[in-house]
């Protein structure tokens, strides 16, 4: 099956430090989202990205289908930004499932 | 944003005891997900549905089992529960809309077995 690797494990940041997460998949894909896991476990869908940037606040994401990789870019980080970053990736469909990275701890600090 | 709806949100319970797993959701959405993910760690799948009456088994083996008698409702079902069960579980649910596939989450399922 289709592989998702997840750069880098960790990350510890200073408040109003920027950050680059990333992303590489080991297919071709047409459906490619990051989610957030906040401490009390809970996911949110950042962005459905299978190609292109795409902004929200200060959020962004550019996703390289032809090159198998997506960048999630964090500006000005709080410490609201903490939690786990995913990656999931799959083929859009009405049979469609989503494969998940391992995801990306980010630690942000007063 | 869909509306996922899981119960109960924390449970803890004794070993050898039936347990059921509740999640609803508003959006009509055909396609909906059971995740089991442990502390810090990666997401599994355990099942998933495409539809009324269809049923899956996921990457992940586990002894639990799912139905899919209505659109809105996905419930998982574990028969004796034991202390390996102890883990969150996640129900998600998505819906093609506009060659837009996008898959939202309920607030999960604590369980911890005795």
């Amino acid at each position: 099956g289709i592989q998702v690797e997840q750069s880098p494990p960790d990350l510890i940041l200073q408040e109003g430090a920027n950050s680059t997460l990333r992303c590489n998949f080991s297919d071709s894909v047409n459906n490619l989202q990051w989610f957030h896991q906040n401490p009390w476990g809970q996911l949110i869908n950042l962005f459905y990205i299978p190609s292109g940037t795409k902004q929200n606040g200060r959020l962004s994401a550019t996703t390289v289908a032809t090159e198998r990789y997506s960048l999630l870019y964090i500006s000005s980080s709080q410490t609201t930004d903490s939690g786990v970053y995913f990656c999931a990736v799959g083929i859009t469909g009405a049979n469609s499932k989503l494969t998940f990275g391992k995801g990306i701890t980010l630690s942000v600090r007063p | 944003e869909a509306d996922i709806y899981q119960t109960p949100r924390y449970l803890v319970i004794g070993t050898g005891k039936k347990i059921t797993l509740e999640c609803s959701q508003t959006m009509g959405h055909d396609k909906m997900y059971w995740y089991q993910q442990d502390p810090g760690m990666e997401l599994h799948l355990i099942h998933y549905s495409y539809g009324v009456n269809s049923t899956e088994k996921g990457d992940l083996s586990s002894e639990s089992t799912v139905s899919r008698i209505r659109t809105e409702h996905f419930p998982l079902t574990l028969e004796s529960a034991r202390p390996s069960h102890t883990s969150q579980y996640l129900c998600a649910s998505a819906g093609l809309a506009g060659g837009i596939d996008t898959q939202y989450f309920g607030p999960g399922t604590r369980l911890t077995v005795l």
